[in-house]
């Protein structure tokens, strides 16, 4: 059973805000929201993560709802470069990062 | 900045071979997680260590072993090696676990070619 869902994929032109939705309604209180993102069979990369509060760092922005059932995760200026599959994912009971589907970015010209 | 190394970076072996896969994660990190991407398929988690323990498991075949040695560098060891084994196998590393507010890395993988 997904832990996450998060739409299957978006476009975004170039130079524009790409914002990312993910639902992740059974969130328990002290799980973190990851996001990752993978880039044509590299390495997952990490872009940022949550408990509560909303983050920024020099990549992104995470926004969490303050009932933490769903979060945004925001990429100012879309850039060729960040066209990906970004995941969404939640810190469970195990010890690991469980990957869902995620949503496949393409930043257009 | 130092960043997880996975060696070697592509492999080929015959079915029922057997291939060891080794990860060196980043310095001062004590936890390594390791993560099987078939063709067009999303990271599976196989197994994660931690201070050179086994912390979890996932879909790790029978077939497959893995340990985590003193310097916490990590070998996924894979016997009677079958086609659908072939796959992109990730290591990660962090500082803890995850669930304590810490950032995995990963490498870039090995690409396990079985023919």
């Amino acid at each position: 059973d997904a832990k996450t869902t998060q739409p299957p994929s978006m476009d975004c032109a170039e130079g524009r805000a790409a914002n990312l939705p993910c639902n992740h309604s059974t969130i328990s209180g002290n799980e973190y929201v990851y996001w990752y993102r993978q880039i044509h069979s590299q390495g997952p990369q990490y872009i940022i993560h949550g408990l509560k509060n909303n983050e920024t760092n020099e990549m992104a922005s995470l926004i969490i709802t303050e009932d933490r059932k769903s979060s945004t995760l925001i990429l100012p200026h879309a850039t060729l470069r960040d066209t990906a599959v970004y995941y969404c994912i939640i810190s469970f009971w195990a010890n690991n990062l469980f990957f869902g589907t995620g949503t496949r970015l393409t930043v257009i010209p | 900045a130092a960043g997880v190394i996975q060696s070697p970076r592509h492999l080929i072996k015959e079915k029922r071979e057997t291939a060891t896969l080794k990860c060196y994660p980043i310095p001062r990190h004590d936890t390594v997680y390791w993560y099987q991407q078939g063709p067009g398929q999303d990271p599976q988690f196989l197994i994660s260590f931690y201070e050179k323990m086994q912390s979890d498991k996932g879909s790790i075949p029978d077939r497959f072993s893995a340990q985590q040695f003193s310097d916490y560098h990590s070998e996924l060891n894979m016997s009677s090696l079958e086609l659908g084994d072939s796959a992109l196998y990730f290591c990660a590393s962090s500082l803890g676990d995850v669930r304590a507010n810490t950032e995995a890395f990963f490498g870039q993988g090995t690409r396990l070619t079985v023919v």
